[in-house]
């Protein structure tokens, strides 16, 4: 079995500040690692995804993450954020072999001020 | 746009009573999971369909249940509603598993009375 955990439940920053946010997954087996976003009222997007080679992950809207295996995190980062970048994001985790089941952490909602 | 799409997107039942939720995945995707996601945690895998076999199951009772239709459009059935049934009910489909992308529709809200 696998778990996800979001440490962080809110993270407040200010517009065009950088931002992270962090990840860690407990597997006994290889995983693929995802983070998805949700607007209010929305379904879920997928924001990038980590299947193998290189560690560093690039995906839509500016956001990046890297895939850390000696200590299972996964954080999603962004150098600058914007209003729009405001919303719930989740961090989710496959067991390679396990079909397309997703286990997803509580989720972490990223505030942008002004 | 994920071209999948949910229906209806907001109801509201009475404890005890059936409901069925449906979902028509992407275009030529043959895999359909099904999240529930309650207000304020993230989404809890139900069960998963592959070519019309429930080939997954997560920790939910029996009276959950789902079919998967040979157009790979699904539902998701819940009897005897229990006011914790309250939640946002994701669909998601893909091509096979294993890492190939997952895509979700915007769910169906439903609220036991």
């Amino acid at each position: 079995a696998q778990s996800v955990t979001q440490l962080d439940s809110q993270v407040p920053v200010f517009e065009e500040a950088p931002v992270e946010l962090r990840c860690n997954y407990s597997s006994s087996v290889s995983v693929y690692l995802f983070w998805y976003v949700q607007y209010p009222n929305q379904g879920l997007q997928l924001l990038l995804k980590y299947l193998s080679g290189s560690t560093l992950v690039k995906g839509i809207n500016g956001f990046e993450a890297e895939f850390n295996k000696s200590q299972t995190s996964f954080h999603l980062r962004k150098p600058s954020v914007h209003i729009s970048d405001t919303a719930e994001y989740f961090c989710a985790v496959i067991s390679t072999g396990g079909g397309n089941k997703l286990t997803f952490g509580t989720g972490t909602q990223l505030k942008v001020e002004l | 746009e994920t071209g999948v799409t949910q229906s209806p997107t907001h109801l509201i039942k009475t404890r005890g009573q059936q409901v069925t939720l449906r979902c028509s995945s992407q275009s030529g995707h043959n895999t359909v999971s099904w999240y529930q996601q309650a207000l304020g945690q993230g989404p809890q895998f139900i069960f998963q369909y592959y070519r019309e076999e429930e080939n997954g199951r997560g920790n939910f009772p029996p009276r959950f249940s789902g079919l998967q239709f040979p157009n790979y459009s699904s539902e998701l059935n819940v009897n005897a509603l229990e006011l914790d049934d309250s939640a946002l009910y994701l669909c998601a489909s893909s091509l096979g598993y294993s890492g190939n992308t997952i895509y979700f529709g915007e769910g169906s809200w439903l609220t036991v009375v």
